[in-house]
């Protein structure tokens, strides 16, 4: 079983509407990142989190470390937001390593 | 005035070949890592580098050698390439060695090996 599991792997949206995509961990972290990764192939840094909530434009960001999950929600959906989200954690621990999860491709419908 | 940069963007090459990619940063990071993302587009981490140091070397073969001659470069060098090795490549880098940072990527270079 992966250390990083998100959900769903795939989701179909029409324009407009709210997205929420999760991510979850069996590890202990000591940060969470959220990327998004366009069509074309190129990776952008969304967010990193330790602990609470953040927000940019339409995006937030929420983790609760209790329950080791993460949400990554997008307000009123939009066509150009369609691309992959990936989580990753850093773990703690002697050897501090990055893992990913698989991925959530998301497909806006205009 | 891009911030990660890599080249070259696409690379392809004869398995048993030696073969380099290169990555520039123009952020001021101290950090820069390599990453690999395989045909089922699932990244791995390769290797971080903080200010000359290697800090994260994930297990990949000797075959792959990052190269750091200053903190703004980080170049991966690849021996006896294998048909295994096609992916994508990514470089990235964030401000510092915590590791907790935002990490900035690269446009990625897509290595085929024939």
């Amino acid at each position: 079983k992966n250390e990083v599991e998100q959900s769903p792997q795939n989701l179909t949206a029409q324009e407009g509407e709210f997205i929420t995509i999760n991510c979850s961990y069996s590890v202990g972290i000591s940060a969470l990142h959220w990327l998004q990764q366009h069509p074309g192939g190129g990776i952008v840094s969304l967010f990193m989190l330790s602990s609470g909530k953040k927000k940019h434009g339409r995006l937030i960001a929420t983790i609760n470390i209790q329950e080791k999950h993460s949400s990554l929600h997008i307000t009123a959906s939009h066509p150009r937001d369609s691309a992959v989200y990936i989580c990753a954690v850093l773990t703690q621990g002697g050897s501090e390593k990055l893992v990913f999860g698989k991925g959530t491709k998301l497909t806006v419908n205009p | 005035d891009t911030a990660v940069s890599q080249t070259p963007k696409y690379l392809v090459t004869q398995m048993g070949n030696d073969k380099s990619i290169k990555c520039e940063q123009n952020l001021g990071h101290d950090t820069m890592y390599w990453y690999k993302q395989d045909s089922k587009k699932f990244l791995k981490i390769m290797f971080s580098y903080n200010n000359k140091e290697l800090i994260i070397n994930e297990t990949v073969p000797n075959r792959f050698s990052p190269k750091s001659p200053d903190k703004a470069h980080l170049n991966l060098h690849i021996n006896s390439l294998e048909l295994g090795d096609s992916a994508v490549y990514f470089c990235a880098s964030s401000p510092d060695g915590a590791n907790t940072d935002t990490q900035y990527f690269g446009p990625g270079t897509r290595l085929t090996v024939l």
